[in-house]
């Protein structure tokens, strides 16, 4: 049974371009999470999403940042006009339908470098 | 939002010795894990522990929910143990895990 899959591991951008990161769940799994991880400093909670609907997004930056979980697919996780700021660690995990606590697992992450 | 607070920040020890990392938290938890990011960043689950204890191989953790603790215990440390130990909780109505700052542990050889 794979584990929350990430896609790229690595990704460097230039100022303004655009950063999307991918996520696969874990088999079974229908709820997903983002964080970020700033140099240094803990995970913060970006958005939490179940299929084709977003649950919770109040970690969120209100503009350039948007995240998806369609039908078919990966979550994405899309960062539009890159700044130097946006880089940092992007974690992804998944949890299985919501029952009282559940494990929540996390994939390998995926590191932006705006260059 | 719930906080917590993790003890201590930084730790260095010796290959052999034991430790025990702090957490606490400012409210009622449905939700506890233990993680261990290690030097190449990735994060893995060490506990999921609510409540009570649990044991796995050299590491054990305590959770006491009704005064808002959870211990993490590390005996025979080993060099491979080195890294940044996170609590991460989640309370109430909240959707996302809350992590503590993490304690930076180094283990020498």
């Amino acid at each position: 049974n794979a584990g929350v899959m990430q896609n790229p591991r690595h990704l460097v951008r230039r100022r303004g371009q655009e950063a999307r990161l991918r996520c696969s769940p874990m088999k079974g799994h229908s709820h997903v999470y983002w964080y970020r991880q700033l140099p240094e400093e803990g995970l913060k909670f970006m958005v939490y999403l179940q299929k084709e609907n977003i649950i919770d997004e109040s970690g969120m930056p209100k503009e350039r940042f948007s995240a998806e979980f369609p039908k078919e697919g990966p979550s994405i996780l899309r960062i539009q006009q890159v700044v130097r700021g946006d880089s940092a660690a992007y974690f992804c995990a998944s949890s299985p339908p919501r029952t009282a606590g559940n494990t929540i697992y996390f994939g390998e992450g995926s590191w932006l470098t705006v260059v | 939002g719930i906080q917590v607070e993790q003890s201590p920040p930084d730790l260095i020890l010796q290959e052999g010795a034991n430790s025990t990392l702090r957490c606490n938290f400012s409210d009622s938890v449905n939700n506890l894990q233990w993680f261990h990011q290690n030097p190449w960043g990735q994060l893995i689950n060490l506990f999921y522990i609510p409540s009570g204890t649990k044991q796995n191989g050299r590491l054990s953790a305590t959770t006491v929910a009704t005064e808002r603790y959870s211990l993490l215990y590390i005996s025979s440390s080993q060099t491979t143990d080195s890294g940044v130990y996170f609590c991460a909780v989640k309370g109430g109505g909240a959707d996302g895990l809350t992590f503590g700052k993490g304690t930076h542990l180094i283990i020498q050889p």
